[in-house]
């Protein structure tokens, strides 16, 4: 489809293990936002990519936290050794914006529901 | 910092109703974008609008209506004679321009409409 697509919709995992989250922007996209939206505290900020340059990870809660974005197109989320603080369902967007030009609209994807147990 | 308040947590309404949700922002930056974003219960963000800080005229589209007005640093979203469909959580956000180009959102806590038939 032309959206953001996100995968798998729901995962459902044990505390202590390690989860993998994909999102796969539109095409032609060069920009990537990670989000994660909880019950607690609203839609946060997690990580941002942006064409090569090096990412914004300013926003990641732990160092259990990482992402990757291969050839400037896919991203991967991981989170190693899972708590039950970071049930919450993670959001991925991409936009058109280019360093230096007007903020272009994100558009989101239908989100990953992880639930830790 | 910058910071995104909805104030209304929810908001139930009578169809054909109209409506106000209210955001109110902080930031110290001079340029800055402002989005509107809708959340129906399928739960994907779906982007309404974006204003950047340099344009104070009000928007109209359908139904729908913006009033930004950087005196009172207010981005206000009316829905005239609402509809069932128009229930969803609505969040306001806002980017900053800045020299390092992250462009991620600040999202407020979004408030929920109900449109009761």
């Amino acid at each position: 489809g032309a959206g953001v697509s996100q995968s798998p919709s729901n995962k459902v995992t044990e505390k202590g293990k390690d989860v993998e989250l994909r999102c796969d922007p539109i095409s032609g996209h060069t920009a990537l936002y990670w989000y994660r939206q909880s019950l607690g505290q609203g839609l946060e900020f997690l990580i941002y990519f942006q064409g090569n340059s090096a990412p914004d990870k300013s926003g990641l809660p732990s160092d259990r936290f990482s992402a990757e974005r291969t050839g400037g197109s896919v991203s991967t989320l991981t989170i190693q050794r899972t708590q039950q603080e970071d049930s919450a369902v993670y959001l991925c967007a991409s936009s058109l914006n280019r360093p230096g030009g007007f903020d272009q609209p994100q558009h989101f994807g239908d989100g990953t529901r992880l639930s830790i147990l | 910092a910058q910071k995104v308040t909805q104030a209304q947590t929810e908001i139930s309404v009578v169809e054909k109703e109209d409506v106000t949700l209210d955001c109110v922002y902080e930031t110290r930056d001079t340029t800055y974008y402002l989005f509107w974003y809708k959340q129906p219960p399928s739960g994907e963000l779906v982007f309404l609008i974006r204003r950047n800080s340099f344009d104070e005229q009000n928007e109209i589209s359908g139904r729908y209506s913006w009033n930004f007005q950087k005196s009172t640093s207010s981005f206000n979203f009316t829905i005239t004679a609402s509809q069932v469909v128009d229930s969803a959580v609505y969040f306001c956000a806002l980017s900053e321009a800045r020299d390092t180009g992250r462009r991620a959102l600040t999202f407020g806590s979004g408030t929920r409409l109900q449109v009761q038939p």
